[in-house]
C-alpha cells in the first residue's frame, strides 16, 4: 500500500519562484528520499535523508525531516522550466532497513512557467 | 557508467494476451526491482531480487504475474493473461546501496 502522502497534488510557479513540496508517511521510517520523474521517463534519485537527520542539502534542494510529525518537506529555489516534473516521496521503514524496499507517495507535479 | 536498459519501451496487446518486459540493470547491482505504475500513482514495488533470489514479491499477482532472475543479472517479468486494470508503465530499478536507479520503463496498453 501507498504510505506517503503528498502536498500539494499539483502546483503552478514562475520560473525564479520557490517551490515547496511536502510528503506525509505513517511508519517509523529508515530514511526517506526524494525522486523526480520527467513525464514518460523513470525516476531519477535527488536527495535521501536518514531518520537522524533533520535538514540535507543538494545544490537548488533543501529537504527537512520532522520524524515526530512523520513528515518531510522538499524545497527547490530560483525553479527553472526544466524543473517542471513530477515528484515523489519514497520511504524505507525501519522493519525493511535490511531490503531497502521503497514505499511511494502519490506525487507532487509541478509546473514552472517560463 | 551505462544505466538500466528496459525493453520494449511501449507494449500494446489485447486482454487476455501475454507479455513480457526485460530489463537489465547496471552492471555490479545485486538488487533489482520491478514497480508497476499506474497513471496518476506513484510506483508499487512488485518484487525484489537479491542476486538470483526472491526478496520480496508480497505484492505481486502470482495467478498472472511472473518474474525470474536466472543468472543474477537481467530479468524478465511476464503477464499471462493480462487484464485491463494492468495497463501501467512497468519500471525496472537496481542498486547497490540506499539509492535505486531506474530505467525508462516499459508502458503497457491493454485493450
Amino acid at each position: 500500500s501507498q504510505q506517503g502522502e503528498e502536498d500539494p497534488q499539483a502546483l503552478s510557479i514562475q520560473e525564479g519562484e520557490n517551490a515547496t513540496m511536502n510528503c506525509s508517511y505513517k511508519t517509523s521510517i529508515n530514511n526517506l528520499q526524494w525522486y523526480r520523474q520527467n513525464s514518460g521517463r523513470g525516476l531519477v534519485h535527488l536527495i535521501l535523508i536518514r531518520s537522524n537527520e533533520r535538514e540535507k542539502h543538494s545544490g537548488r534542494l533543501r529537504v527537512t525531516l520532522d520524524t515526530s510529525k512523520k513528515s518531510s518537506s522538499l524545497l527547490i529555489t530560483a525553479s527553472r522550466a526544466a524543473d517542471t516534473a513530477s515528484y515523489f516521496c519514497a520511504t524505507v521503514s525501519i522493519y525493511s532497513s535490511n531490503t531497502g524496499k521503497l514505499i511511494f507517495g502519490q506525487g507532487t507535479t509541478l509546473q514552472v512557467k517560463p | 557508467e551505462a544505466g538500466v536498459a528496459q525493453s520494449p519501451r511501449y507494449k500494446i496487446i489485447e486482454k487476455r494476451q501475454s507479455v513480457a518486459f526485460w530489463c537489465n540493470p547496471i552492471s555490479g547491482h545485486a538488487t533489482l526491482y520491478w514497480y508497476q505504475q499506474i497513471l496518476g500513482q506513484g510506483p508499487k514495488l512488485l518484487i525484489q531480487f537479491q542476486n538470483n533470489g526472491v526478496v520480496d514479491d508480497s505484492q505481486l499477482p502470482k495467478d498472472r504475474f511472473s518474474a525470474e532472475r536466472l543468472k543474477g543479472v537481467d530479468s524478465t517479468l511476464k503477464i499471462q493473461p493480462a487484464k485491463l486494470e494492468d495497463s501501467a508503465v512497468y519500471l525496472c530499478a537496481s542498486t547497490s546501496g540506499d539509492t535505486q536507479y531506474f530505467g525508462p520503463g516499459t508502458r503497457l496498453t491493454v485493450l
